[in-house]
């Protein structure tokens, strides 16, 4: 009974590979995002989807590729991997409220990248 | 400029006593949520508490409250009765307006607390 679940939990891999991360939510949410978080432990926003709709694309490399093909599915593909994109990738969904204002984001347990 | 500043790197605390970490917020929307998160060594992220800019009342949540002032731009996390499994990382973010992914979460650098028995 996962809220959200990503996988894989560790992804091990070389430079100038392509590799891809999958988020799910079984909550119903029509809110999905992607976080990095840097290894000082920094959490940055990087996209947000709205009924699959792209939303929030935060001045990331266009080697990131978030892909939504449903409301509960958002995956994030990544080309060309560099050494700095080694870090904890967060999937996160939310339901805005009937008020409106509290939209809480819920995480998934994170996907540790290391590129070799 | 820094939207939500976390001024302690680093807390402790002795078992079962209260610690306070602090969270204070810079915008100029009238509308906008604060939540804490805990982050564990296992690495996820757990929601804590939600804190509306137009909540009349602190919330609550168990051991967990937010002590909100408003005018001082300050929503500090108070954890009564420490314990053990407290210890952890724990991020102060912020939301501006109407949510729905339209408004990012802006997240604080994070306060590592630990607790000591």
């Amino acid at each position: 009974d996962t809220a959200v679940s990503q996988t894989p939990k560790y992804l091990v891999t070389q430079m100038g590979n392509d590799k891809s991360i999958k988020c799910e939510q079984n909550l119903g949410h029509d809110t999905m995002y992607w976080y990095k978080q840097d290894s000082k432990k920094f959490l940055k926003i990087m996209f947000s989807y709205n009924n699959k709709e792209l939303i929030i694309n935060e001045t990331v490399p266009n080697r990131f590729s978030p892909k939504s093909p449903d409301k509960a599915h958002l995956n994030l593909h990544i080309n060309s991997l560099e050494l700095g994109d080694s870090a904890v990738y967060f999937c996160a969904s939310s339901q805005l409220g009937l008020a409106g204002l509290t939209d809480t984001q819920y995480f998934g347990p994170g996907t540790r990248l290391t590129v070799l | 400029a820094q939207k939500i500043t976390q001024t302690q790197p680093g807390m402790f605390v002795q078992e079962k006593e209260a610690v306070t970490l602090d969270c204070t917020y810079d915008t100029s929307d009238p509308s906008y949520g604060l939540f804490w998160y805990k982050q564990p060594s296992s690495g996820e992220m757990i929601f804590l508490i939600y804190q509306g800019s137009y909540d009349q009342q602190n919330a609550t949540e168990g051991r967990y409250s937010l002590n909100f002032q408003k005018a001082r731009k300050s929503a500090n996390l108070v954890i009564s009765a420490s314990q053990l499994g407290d210890s952890a990382m724990y991020f102060c973010a912020m939301r501006e307006g109407r949510g729905g992914g339209y408004n990012k979460l802006i997240f604080g650098a994070g306060t590592r607390l630990a607790v000591h028995p």
